[in-house]
């Protein structure tokens, strides 16, 4: 069974570009979650996507988006890039409460740079 | 979701032991302990869950006392690549969402 898969893996953005990271989640599962790590920090939940909507969202910008694909995948876009917003982006998937939750499984990450 | 108190970081020798202590205090009845980890710059890894009685898998052995106030992860013959930042969260099953992650303790395992 394939794991949560991102993409890129690394990223190099200039300062006031918009940054596009993909996730396509585990099969079967219908959640997806984006978390943000700065370096030496915790995890920062950014949002969660379930069934196509946007069911809640972190403490960050409007500049920081999103969507749910038909087919479960997502996009995080980050306009107008910032210096901080340098981090390694994690995606998360799980089944829904419905399904009965199972703890997540993370992706690997993309490392974004913005310069 | 109840809150965790870990210890900011321990050390542990390879081959030994690792106890991961994890305050809980204001668990309720309906809510399990799970542990993840994150090793350096990767996604973090589950590890184990539990509600009430000792569990134990491949990877690790989890201890919740009787009071459920408290539990304990251990690593029975850590390894170097242990070395991680390691993560108690408490949460129920049926309350689905964002899982929030605390600082977790910095485990590093020494030859």
């Amino acid at each position: 069974e394939a794991g949560v898969t991102q993409s890129p893996t690394h990223l190099i953005k200039t300062r006031g570009q918009q940054a596009t990271l993909r996730c396509s989640p585990i099969s079967g599962h219908t959640s997806v979650y984006w978390y943000q790590q700065a370096l030496g920090l915790g995890l920062q939940f950014l949002l969660w996507y379930d069934e196509g909507e946007e069911r809640n969202r972190g403490n960050f910008p409007p500049r920081f988006s999103g969507r749910q694909f038909p087919n479960y995948s997502s996009e995080l876009n980050v306009n107008a890039l910032e210096l901080e917003d340098s981090a390694l982006y994690l995606c998360a998937s799980s089944l829904t409460n419905r399904q009965g939750w199972n703890g997540y499984t993370f992706g690997s990450g993309t490392r974004l740079t913005v310069v | 979701d109840a809150k965790t108190t870990q210890p900011t970081s321990m050390d542990c020798a390879e081959g030994r032991a690792a106890n991961l202590p994890c305050n809980h205090s204001t668990i309720s009845g309906n809510e399990y302990v799970y542990w993840y980890r994150q090793i350096h710059s990767q996604g973090p890894q589950y590890i184990i869950h539990g509600l009430k009685n000792n569990e134990t898998n491949e990877m690790a052995s989890l201890i919740i006392t009787e009071d459920r106030k408290s539990s304990t992860l251990i690593l029975p013959h850590a390894t170097l690549r242990d070395t991680a930042v390691y993560y108690c969260i408490v949460r129920t099953t049926d309350s689905w969402g964002k899982l929030q992650f605390g600082a977790g303790t910095q485990v590093v395992v020494t030859p």
